[in-house]
Formats: C-alpha cells, sequence, structure tokens
C-alpha cells in the first residue's frame, strides 16, 4: 500500500528556515521511475508546484521560487526533504509531497498524495 | 513559465446534468513524443487532490467513465456526463511538458 506522510513544524517565524519531511511507503525511492513533489496549497487559494526529487537524483524547482528551495532525498529512510529559506507570510499554506510513478507507457503524475501539513508563518 | 487559465471558475450544476470546464495553457502542451502532457485532479473538500485524467483523456484508475478529457494543443476539456453529488469539489488542470502548472480551480456544487 503507498502512503505519503508530510511532517515538520506548523509555525515558523518570518526570515526562518522552513525544513519538511515526506515518508514514503510502500515503494522505494530508488526505482527508476518514480518521483516525489512538493506541491502547496494557500488557504482558499490554487494548488503551487514547488519541486520535484527524480529517481536518479535529478531535482527540479519552480522557477519562481528556486533560489529559495532545495530539495534532497534520503532513500535508506525512504524520505524527501524540502528546504525554503527566508519564510514569509505568505508562505502561510498546506504543504503536501506527492508521487509521480511512470509505467513502460505513460506517467501519472501525483497519482498518490500525503494528506498534507499546514504551516503557518507569523512572528 | 507556461499558464493554465480555467473557465469558469465556478459551476452550479443539477444532479444528472452534464458539465464542461475549459483549460487553456499558454504554450502547446505536445511533446516531440507524441504525447501531450495535460492532466485533470479533483479536490474534495478537506482532502488531498486525486488524479483523474491522465494526457488528455486517460482515465486513471478506478475514476467512473462518466468523466472524459478531449482537447490538444493548448485548448482541453473536462467533462462530466452526468453529475452526482460526489463530483463536489474543485477541479484542477495541470500542465506537465515543462516543470506543473496548475490551474487556477473550478469550483463544482450541486444546485
Amino acid at each position: 500500500q503507498v502512503t505519503l506522510k508530510e511532517s515538520g513544524p506548523v509555525l515558523v517565524k518570518p526570515t526562518e528556515t522552513l525544513t519538511l519531511t515526506c515518508t514514503v511507503s510502500g515503494f522505494s525511492l530508488s526505482y527508476a521511475r518514480v518521483g516525489v513533489s512538493w506541491i502547496r496549497q494557500p488557504p482558499g487559494k490554487a494548488l503551487e508546484w514547488l519541486a520535484h526529487s527524480f529517481s536518479n537524483d535529478e531535482k527540479v524547482y519552480s522557477t519562481s521560487l528556486k533560489s529559495r528551495l532545495t530539495i534532497s532525498k534520503d532513500t535508506s529512510r525512504s524520505q524527501v526533504l524540502l528546504t525554503m529559506t527566508n519564510m514569509d507570510p505568505v508562505d502561510t499554506a498546506t504543504y503536501f509531497c506527492a508521487r509521480l510513478y511512470c509505467d513502460s507507457v505513460s506517467c501519472f503524475p501525483f497519482d498518490y498524495w500525503g494528506p498534507g501539513i499546514l504551516v503557518t508563518v507569523s512572528s | 513559465d507556461i499558464v493554465m487559465t480555467q473557465t469558469p471558475l465556478s459551476l452550479s450544476v443539477t444532479p444528472g446534468q452534464p458539465a464542461s470546464i475549459s483549460c487553456k495553457s499558454s504554450q502547446s502542451l505536445l511533446h516531440s513524443n507524441g504525447k501531450t502532457f495535460l492532466y485533470w485532479y479533483l479536490q474534495k473538500s478537506g482532502q488531498s487532490p486525486q488524479l483523474l485524467i491522465y494526457e488528455v483523456s486517460s482515465r486513471f484508475s478506478g475514476v467512473p467513465d462518466r468523466f472524459s478529457g478531449s482537447g490538444s494543443g493548448t485548448d482541453f476539456t473536462l467533462k462530466i456526463s452526468r453529475v452526482e453529488a460526489e463530483d463536489v469539489g474543485v477541479y484542477y488542470c495541470m500542465q506537465g511538458i515543462y516543470l506543473h502548472t496548475f490551474g487556477q480551480g473550478t469550483k463544482l456544487e450541486i444546485k
């Protein structure tokens, strides 16, 4: 059974660095056709894709947030981490991690999602 | 960056009636491999999004056949042939040809 779960602080102060962890089960982060993305959603607003970690350790980032984001993974712990620097109240959002899976024919971005973690940025 | 624009932003439908959502991308989503990387998701209240449609028109596992996707290039449509109460939520289109970008979302409610 595939599951993903986000963890980390629920409250951070402006200018601080946020580090979130996505712990996965039911699949390995070393599978050739699997990757994990981070996606966020401010309260009442739309989804925003942030970053993706591929199985070959390649990483890609949102162009607008690239300077503030770092995605990494610990395959042995089945974890994908997201670091976002210089947090601001506008970064208040639910942060999701989601799996991208490809079979021999197609890719299925975000076929499984974690429940999300609401992070509030406030002094 | 590719911009995804959905219309309408909200929709109120009588159960049993059809519904249609449009999604337009600022650039073609047709890849040189012949695939078009356009996806549809539904986010029900208080839940994580769920994948409905991949590559424009293919229903993901377990998705009822009342959901269908169509389109090409930059213009796409999600149709629900007969809306049911369980279809309420916010629908998002997403492009996957260059990084990922979601549309603004379309809120579907029942009349």
